[in-house]
């Protein structure tokens, strides 16, 4: 069964360095989003992405953010300039749309840790 | 207002027991919910989506979802101890179907 895949899983960086984390979508899927939980809260919206740019942002997706779909496989969030409070699991979702089928399927996740 | 919101819990129920787990919104305009199960350190596994008033069964699960009353449940049979873990209950919103959480709740099955 496809499923969506994201690297490294865990990434530990220091406070002010740039991180790359990297998803791949499942391949018919048209739709990408990240979603961020920090721990102990709930999951929460950060970016959706369709046809080659961003369609919705949130609050928390500022100037620090960015998200890029270098070739038709991968689906990449950055974060500039790593932040204490950037600490949590970062979660790619991708959906087909069709119709009424919204359903979002996650990747595993990437735990990140900044120190 | 939160637009979606869960009791936390935990909810402790015993192995073969039925676990009812409830959820609210506050978007008049929601038309379909998501419930997924998310297992500690992982990430959201989709059990059901709803998208119509009434029940939805798939095996030991069921969906319900009361629009006029902006309630969604999801109930479920025969609880084994593998089904502890939190479930999320998620609404879409607006053109980008962007995914609204609730904060979840805790389901402890016990044997």
């Amino acid at each position: 069964e496809p499923e969506v895949t994201q690297t490294p899983s865990h990434q530990v960086t220091q406070m002010g360095q740039e991180v790359i984390l990297r998803c791949v979508p499942i391949s018919n899927h048209l739709y990408f989003y990240w979603y961020r939980q920090i721990l102990g809260q709930k999951v929460e919206f950060l970016v959706s992405f369709y046809n080659n740019e961003i369609s919705e942002k949130s609050e928390i997706f500022d100037d620090q953010f960015s998200v890029e779909r270098p070739d038709g496989s991968n689906f990449t969030l950055k974060i500039r300039s790593t932040k204490l409070e950037d600490s949590a699991m970062y979660f790619c979702a991708s959906s087909t749309r069709t119709s009424r089928s919204d359903t979002q399927y996650f990747g595993p996740g990437t735990r990140l840790t900044v120190l | 207002q939160k637009e979606v919101e869960q009791n936390s819990g935990p909810l402790s129920v015993p192995e073969g027991a039925i676990a009812s787990l409830n959820c609210t919104y506050s978007d008049r305009g929601s038309q379909s919910f998501f419930w997924y199960r998310q297992y500690s350190g992982k990430s959201p596994e989709l059990i059901m989506s709803i998208y119509s008033n009434g029940d939805k069964e798939d095996g030991r699960f069921t969906a319900q979802l009361n629009k006029a009353s902006q309630y969604v449940s999801l109930l479920i049979r025969d609880s084994q101890p593998s089904d502890s873990a939190t479930y999320l209950c998620a609404g879409p919103r607006g053109n980008t179907g962007k995914l609204i959480f609730g904060q979840g709740t805790t389901l402890q099955v016990k044997p």
